[in-house]
């Protein structure tokens, strides 16, 4: 089956650094999405991954290495705002996406 | 930006009745719009792919006839729950992306709340 595995939670202080995990096992790879969803609302996008490395999006980065079905999100300077699920989702060969469970981030002063 | 607007964002309808939820795609054209479901704390399911002109596809184990999708226009995709249940109570999400989008980002609608009592 197609899986996709995040921690379900976690917690950073104002200003420092987080590194939020995702790994996947999919039917075929065709690019790798990570959303951030505050409570009660819709997810926006954040970044988007389909060749191994870094992409580099203000405080916001995302890894990507393929042949380890891995990524991860790094949120530095971390503001409370910051405090939401985020989302890793994979599109599998068929072009559907499959969403992990989220991590919930929270920020403490 | 691409923008997607979703209505309402919030329901409350008694046990039995209809309610529909439209999702608009306000600055770009859209042959094909997501319709998802949340529960508190879970993660975005999928129930369908909403596609114009043509019939949506379900995902197994949604009920077609009780989530009645139409997507008329390239602009707009509605989603009609069927006399709804309090087990139909959550959180609805329409999303869609732009026909030409190199990493076809979906933009998602601000969702709606549906609480059956």
């Amino acid at each position: 089956g197609q899986n996709i595995d995040q921690p379900t939670e976690m917690t950073a202080t104002e200003g420092a650094i987080v590194q939020i995990n995702c790994t996947y096992q999919t039917s075929g790879f065709n690019g790798l999405f990570w959303y951030q969803q505050h409570a009660g609302e819709a997810p926006t996008f954040l970044s988007y991954n389909v060749l191994d490395g870094l992409e580099e999006k203000g405080r916001f980065s995302s890894f990507l290495s393929r042949s380890k079905g891995y990524s991860y999100l790094l949120l530095k300077e971390l503001q409370m705002k910051d405090s939401a699920s985020y989302l890793c989702a994979v599109k599998d060969s068929n072009y559907q996406l499959i969403w992990g469970a989220g991590t919930k981030l929270i920020i403490k002063p | 930006g691409a923008v997607v607007s979703q209505h309402p964002s919030w329901v409350i309808c008694k046990s039995g009745t209809s309610v529909k939820i439209e999702c608009r795609s306000l600055d770009f054209q859209a042959t094909t719009m997501f319709w998802y479901r949340q529960f508190p704390k879970q993660s975005l399911m999928l129930m369908a792919t909403s596609n114009e002109g043509s019939k949506a596809t379900y995902e197994q184990g949604v009920e077609k006839d009780k989530f009645l999708i139409n997507h008329a226009s390239l602009t707009l995709s509605t989603l009609t729950v069927t006399s709804a249940h309090p087990e139909d109570s959550s959180f609805y999400i329409c999303s869609a992306s732009p026909r030409v989008s190199g990493a076809n980002v979906l933009t998602f609608g601000a969702g709606s709340r549906l609480t059956v009592l």
